[in-house]
């Protein structure tokens, strides 16, 4: 079964450019996350998916950031515009049910963004 | 705000000790207890999930969970050079949205 699939796997922007990343999750799953990883944290929460619809999106900055899971399947994280701080590895998990409390998330290998 | 406090380390521990990684929530409603090990430029990794109090044990890996404390604890036996890593303890309630720790980094001495 393959896993979860993310590109690309890095990317170096300037402060002000637009970025955007991609995810497809694993056959079937149904719930999908993007997490932003700072260096030195731990993974932090940014929207969780069901289907295509959004269950939390409350730690997201929505005046730069931006996703969409249009069909339900894959998903696109957008950043626009970039600042310094955003600098982190985006990883995308995905879940094969509804996300109930027992269910195993499954992460992507991150895409690791440089905003120089 | 619900937080998950680790403490960052680093841990080290010689070859075939015990490596003990401590972890605690701020939030009584949780319900789930996971474990993951992140090795250096990877994706974090299921090791160990647990949902009652007490211990629970897979191969050289114990977990151990008391609710009324608030603490969530990760044992491996045996430590080998390979398990050296950051475990990130992350906590769940209701829509299993994970909150993680900061992570311990381990590293297990030859």
């Amino acid at each position: 079964e393959a896993g979860v699939a993310q590109s690309p796997r890095y990317k170096i922007i300037e402060k002000r450019q637009s970025v955007a990343f991609w995810c497809n999750p694993i056959s079937g799953h149904a719930t999908l996350y993007w997490y932003q990883q700072i260096l030195g944290q731990g993974p932090k929460l940014l929207i969780q998916f069901q289907n295509n619809g959004v269950v939390d999106d409350s730690q997201l900055p929505k005046d730069r950031f931006s996703a969409e899971r249009l069909k339900g399947v894959d998903s696109t994280l957008k950043i626009q515009p970039a600042k310094l701080e955003d600098s982190a590895v985006y990883l995308c998990a995905s879940v094969w049910g509804l996300a109930g409390v027992t269910d195993t998330q499954y992460f992507g290998p991150g895409t690791r963004l440089t905003v120089l | 705000q619900k937080e998950v406090e680790q403490n960052s380390g680093p841990l080290s521990v010689p070859e075939g000790a015990i490596a003990s990684l401590n972890c605690t929530y701020s939030d009584r409603v949780s319900q789930s207890f996971f474990w993951y090990r992140q090795y250096s430029g990877k994706s974090p990794e299921l090791i160990m999930s647990i949902y009652s109090n007490g211990d629970k044990e897979d191969g050289r890996f114990t977990a151990q969970l008391n609710k009324a404390s608030q603490y969530v604890s990760l044992l491996i036996r045996d430590s080998q050079p390979s398990d050296s890593a950051t475990y990130l303890c992350a906590v769940s309630s209701g829509a299993n949205n994970l909150f993680f720790g900061t992570g311990t980094r381990l590293t297990v001495i030859p």
